[in-house]
């Protein structure tokens, strides 16, 4: 079936660092991808998607390319910044809605 | 604007009480979803439904009930014979339900966390 990976964290980095957080994905049909982030204390927030392969999406300085020839779909940010700590979801729709099992980001001032 | 509300906020529970938890949304979407989330841990999916009058079992429905009379509206029952309901419960929903609109987002709202007494 359908499934989401991504890196276990948590991940800890220093303000204005580069961060990467890996995502992959198994799917037998064309999901649409997306990437959430969870504020302590509350639901989650759409960051970014891409429905369909060589797609980024944006927002907020953060991307992500849909890779359909190695089925990732990772997190990138040239520059964090303190208010950036949160944990982050990875996630596919296909007829499915499939969630990975977050990554807990702290960035260090 | 639209969006999703979810009440209470922080809800308590006694042993052998059943509870419910609220979740209403103005986005006009037909698809609506329960998630409970533990500590450190992802969204694992407890009911949902496609459209009103109808709601299918996620992957962890012993000891929860729902029902999805409005289309607004969707609430979750704990009940006494879920035996470890300390989590946060988040609710979605979704423009089209699980096989149409797939590029569209779930939108969340806050959450509730139920504690036991």
């Amino acid at each position: 079936g359908d499934s989401v990976t991504q890196m276990e964290g948590p991940v800890t980095l220093s303000e204005e660092a580069f961060l990467t957080i890996n995502c992959t994905y198994t799917a037998t049909g064309y999901p649409s991808l997306f990437w959430y982030v969870q504020y302590p204390g509350e639901g989650l927030q759409l960051l970014l998607k891409a429905t369909k392969a060589d797609d980024k999406g944006s927002n907020k300085g953060f991307e992500a390319t849909y890779r359909k020839e190695t089925t990732s779909f990772h997190l990138e940010k040239g520059s964090v910044q303190v208010s950036d700590s949160a944990v982050y979801f990875c996630a596919l729709r296909d007829d499915k809605i499939i969630f990975g099992k977050g990554t807990r980001l702290h960035i260090l001032p | 604007d639209g969006g999703i509300t979810q009440s209470p906020k922080y809800l308590f529970r006694k042993e052998g009480q059943n509870v419910t938890l609220s979740c209403e949304q103005n986005l006009n979407h037909d698809a609506m979803y329960w998630y409970r989330q533990d500590p450190g841990q992802g969204l694992r999916l407890i009911y949902y439904s496609q459209i009103v009058n109808d709601f299918q079992k996620g992957d962890i429905a012993e000891g929860y009930s729902v029902s999805r009379e409005k289309k607004e509206s969707f609430p979750l029952t704990v009940t006494s014979a879920q035996k470890n309901p300390t989590a946060f419960y988040l609710c979605a929903s979704t423009l089209g339900g699980r096989d149409t609109y797939s590029n569209q987002p779930q939108h969340f709202g806050d959450g509730t966390r139920l504690s036991i007494l």
